[in-house]
């Protein structure tokens, strides 16, 4: 079965500075792949997604994703975060209109 | 106008009670999903329907029951209640029949069982 591991339960980081968020996947095929934000109290909204062709993908937000097929990994970039980044971010998988799989996400902490 | 939206956003009832919640998307889109988000806002899913037909119903409870009238609506039924039901409940929906499978979210429902 796939799965998709989050390795950063909690991540904090300063104004200004970058992130990185790590995703990782188990999958035969390269499958789909999301990234999606939950802001306390919302429902998800979608960051930017992955199927094919160029590796690195833009997304809303200023966030971008890298695919690293050697890595089985699609993590998730922003060059300089701003306060209201501050949220949960879930890395997400689909197998080909199959089933769609989460992460267990990763707090983000943005500190002034 | 809002592309899924879900009633109640907060539902708060005693156990042993049956309650429903009720999802509605207005995107055109085939497929509708539940998902539930657990306190360590761990996300699972729960069903998939695509166009009134179910195709996914992962190992749920049987005392949780989708309804869906039409394929704008996806409802969730919910029989005895349990403490551990206790989490938030998310509708999703997607243009199944299209090349990926991009989910749009409702905001929550937010259920607490005392």
């Amino acid at each position: 079965a796939q799965s998709v591991t989050q390795p950063d339960i909690h991540i904090t980081v300063s104004e200004g500075a970058s992130l990185e968020l790590r995703c990782n996947y188990s999958y035969g095929a390269t499958p789909y792949l999301f990234w999606y934000v939950q802001s306390p109290g919302q429902g998800l909204q979608l960051l930017l997604k992955y199927f094919s062709g160029d590796t690195l993908v833009q997304g809303i937000k200023g966030f971008e994703a890298e695919f690293k097929r050697s890595q089985s990994s699609f993590n998730l970039r922003k060059p300089s975060v701003h306060w209201s980044d501050a949220a949960e971010y879930f890395c997400a998988v689909e197998d080909y209109g199959q089933n769609f799989v989460f992460g267990p996400g990763t707090r983000l902490s943005v500190l002034p | 106008d809002t592309a899924v939206s879900q009633t109640p956003k907060y539902l708060v009832t005693q156990m042993g009670n049956d309650k429903s919640i009720k999802c509605e998307q207005n995107l055109g889109h085939d497929t509708m999903y539940w998902y539930k988000q657990d306190s360590k806002k761990f996300l699972k899913i729960m069903f998939s329907y695509n166009n009134k037909e179910l195709i996914i119903n992962e190992t749920v409870p049987n005392r949780f029951s989708p309804k869906s009238p039409d394929k704008a609506h996806l409802n969730l039924h919910i029989n005895s209640l349990e403490l551990g039901d206790s989490a938030v409940y998310f509708c999703a929906s997607s243009p199944r029949g299209t090349s990926y499978n991009e989910q749009f979210f409702g905001p929550g429902t937010r259920l607490t069982v005392l």
